[in-house]
């Protein structure tokens, strides 16, 4: 159990397209979901975080326009990256959390490689 | 600085050996504390999560937390090539709180 699902592992775009990104817990309900990027060798950077049905809360630094984020159910929450360019190349992670045997937990999923031209 | 601090490596070990795995937090109010590993292009993968102080042992893994010096560790025996990955602590104030992650250290073990 507790699976998180990304989609699409990878993409690549031309610089001023947008691109969705979607992430899924696939075996249970996840009152909150966080986005990550993380750059080559570096940690995981917490983009925003965000509940079922509310808007999302973002990290200082983080252009709400630039990065929608969008939790329209327990198991699905999309980012999408607007009128991307090559700086915003990276490695976007989500995690979904969960309350299992009075624990809160998060699970991560795969991962998208996005790469911009 | 930092609110985590975790070596990079990367770390180099023979197969079987015992493997130490550290980071030092600067804030005191950190209450969970949690061990991820990464391989190479996929996302991180839990490992151990411990609240507040002490010893927890899962299979060849024991995560320690010390508080009162603000470290916490993970020990690998018997280690394999399988383990050969990145590591990343991460700590939070409460549950479903913002996660603070160290840079994660980068362990090869030999065959």
């Amino acid at each position: 159990g507790a699976v998180v699902s990304q989609h699409p592992s990878w993409v690549i775009c031309k610089s001023g397209t947008s691109v969705k990104i979607e992430c899924r817990s696939l075996d249970f309900q996840a009152t909150t979901m966080f986005w990550y990027r993380q750059f080559p060798k570096q940690s995981l950077m917490l983009m925003a975080t965000s509940n079922e049905g509310s808007k999302a809360t973002y990290e200082q630094g983080v252009e709400k326009d630039k990065f929608l984020i969008n939790h329209a159910s327990l198991t699905l929450s999309t980012l999408t990256v607007t009128s991307a360019h090559p700086e915003d190349s990276s490695f976007y992670i989500c995690s979904a959390g969960r309350t299992s045997g009075g624990k809160d937990e998060q699970f991560f999923g795969p991962g998208t490689r996005l790469t911009v031209l | 600085q930092k609110e985590v601090e975790q070596d990079p490596g990367p770390l180099s070990v023979p197969e079987g050996a015992i493997v130490s795995l550290n980071c030092t937090y600067s804030n005191s109010a950190f209450q969970y504390f949690m061990w991820y590993r990464q391989y190479s292009r996929k996302g991180p993968e839990l490992l151990m999560y411990t609240y507040s102080s002490g010893n927890k042992e899962d299979g060849r893994f024991t995560a320690q937390v010390d508080k009162s010096s603000k470290y916490i560790s993970l020990f690998i025996r018997d280690s394999q090539p399988s383990d050969s990955a990145t590591y990343l602590c991460a700590m939070s104030l409460y549950n479903f709180n913002k996660f603070y992650f160290g840079s994660g250290t980068k362990l090869n073990v030999k065959p």
